[in-house]
């Protein structure tokens, strides 16, 4: 069965310091995303992406933020200068089209 | 505004029975309503979904219902096993690609 997959699963980092996470999306997918999920919270909508750019992004999603698909298979999100409260985890996501998402495993980001 | 909530945070239902997850949105342009489970440490896993032009859907052990004219979303599990212990989350989208979601329901099945 096709899945996303994220790397790392766990990525510790120094405040102030860029973080970049990873995400394979399903191969015939159209449309990603990254979501954030603070610890005991809900899953928060970030960006999401189609067709080389930005379709619609989140307050949260603010210029330390920033999105790219390299390669054409890989999904990657950066962000520049860490935040204690960017601490979360954070969930890749794919679809095809008007279907359901496939969330990754998620990449837990610890900024000390 | 959009919004997706849930009526409680926390659920407890003994093993083998039935358990009813709610979920109330605002977005009356929501015409996509999906159903996912969130295991500790995990992503979440897709359950179930209906469209608006459907009030139920039947998969297994799962059944989702959808009342449009209260903005209400309903998950039912049918005899309830211990691997059902997860955070429940309803998501809607409403045409626009993204999915928005709700705050989530603690479920835990008592052995």
């Amino acid at each position: 069965e096709p899945e996303v997959t994220q790397t790392p699963s766990h990525q510790v980092t120094q405040m102030g310091q860029e973080v970049i996470l990873r995400c394979v999306p399903i191969s015939n997918h159209l449309y990603f995303y990254w979501y954030r999920q603070i610890l005991g919270q809900k899953v928060e909508f970030l960006v999401s992406f189609y067709n080389n750019e930005i379709s619609e992004k989140s307050e949260i999603f603010d210029d330390q933020f920033s999105v790219e698909r390299p390669d054409g298979s890989n999904f990657t999100l950066k962000i520049r200068s860490t935040k204690l409260e960017d601490s979360a985890m954070y969930f890749c996501a794919s679809i095809a089209g008007r279907t359901e998402a496939f969330f990754g495993q998620g990449t837990r980001l610890t900024v000390v | 505004g959009e919004s997706v909530g849930l009526h409680l945070p926390t659920l407890s239902v003994q093993e083998g029975d039935n358990s009813i997850i709610n979920c109330a949105y605002s977005n009356s342009a929501s015409d996509y309503f999906i159903w996912y489970k969130q295991e500790s440490g995990k992503g979440p896993q897709f359950i179930i979904d209906i469209r608006s032009n459907m009030d139920k859907r039947q998969g297994q052990r799962v059944t989702v219902l959808l009342n449009k004219t209260v903005k209400h979303l309903s998950l039912q599990i049918a005899a309830t096993q211990p691997g059902d212990s997860a955070v429940y989350f309803c998501a809607e989208n409403n045409g626009n690609e993204k999915l928005t979601f709700g705050t989530g329901t603690r479920l835990t099945i008592i052995p």
